[in-house]
């Protein structure tokens, strides 16, 4: 069972926008960075946001990413249909000593 | 270009072991962590192992403890994944992923299968 919850999936039309939270505890997102990672469908995943808000070099900055307390959350602007995939939270938990990824969502453009 | 280029996954019986490979390229290895992570057939992903760069740092999660081993060649450019007492729920794509803080980087996996 993960210590990250998000939502199993959200949808929005083309266009539009949609958030995806990350909800954990204080050994993990509230006291380490949390990193996003984008997986389209039969592809290995790819990182997204690191450091809670900042994008690696060719990420569109459509994808934002920010943190508060023990939550995270990442948007999505100007949804396209490429932008169809599963999206994963993931921080390192101080307390365990383990690396933890959110349950996943999958985002459907209607 | 970053690379890296998983290996030696296959279908292996069950209590059996198996070792993969993660050969990189394309940044200096011996600077950066690396981690395992596996993704079960329709499941999400599993953090499963972390080293440091020197290999003086392991980590590893409680399903596979005790069970795996991970290691590297710096000469080589090369991480280790030796899995032991395998059961059915390690059966998954097993991917490696460079950097401590976040998976900068990813390989395309390799699928292991345990079979009864």
């Amino acid at each position: 069972q993960s210590l990250l919850t998000q939502p199993p999936s959200v949808s929005a039309a083309p266009g539009q926008k949609v958030t995806i939270s990350c909800s954990g505890r204080r050994s993990n997102i509230g006291n380490n960075y949390v990193s996003w990672y984008q997986q389209l469908p039969g592809t290995a995943p790819k990182l997204l946001i690191f450091e809670n808000s900042d994008r690696p070099s060719g990420i569109p900055d459509r994808f934002s990413g920010s943190k508060s307390g023990t939550s995270a959350t990442l948007g999505i602007t100007g949804l396209q249909t490429g932008d169809e995939a599963d999206y994963y939270c993931g921080t390192w938990d101080s307390s365990l000593g383990v690396y933890v990824f959110g349950t996943g969502t999958k985002v459907t453009v209607l | 270009e970053v690379q890296l280029v998983e290996s030696g996954g296959g279908l292996v019986q069950r209590g059996g072991s198996l070792r993969l490979s993660c050969v990189a390229s394309g940044f200096m290895f011996s600077s950066h962590g690396l981690n395992w992570v596996r993704q079960a057939p329709g499941k999400g992903l599993e953090w499963i192992s972390y080293i440091s760069s020197s290999g003086n740092t392991i980590y590893y999660a409680d399903s596979v403890k005790g069970r795996f081993t991970v290691s590297r060649d710096n000469a080589k450019n090369s991480l280790f994944l030796q899995l032991n007492s395998l059961r059915d729920e390690d059966t998954a794509v097993y991917y490696c992923a460079r950097d401590r803080e976040q998976m900068t980087y990813w390989g395309q996996g390799t699928p292991v299968t345990v079979s009864s």
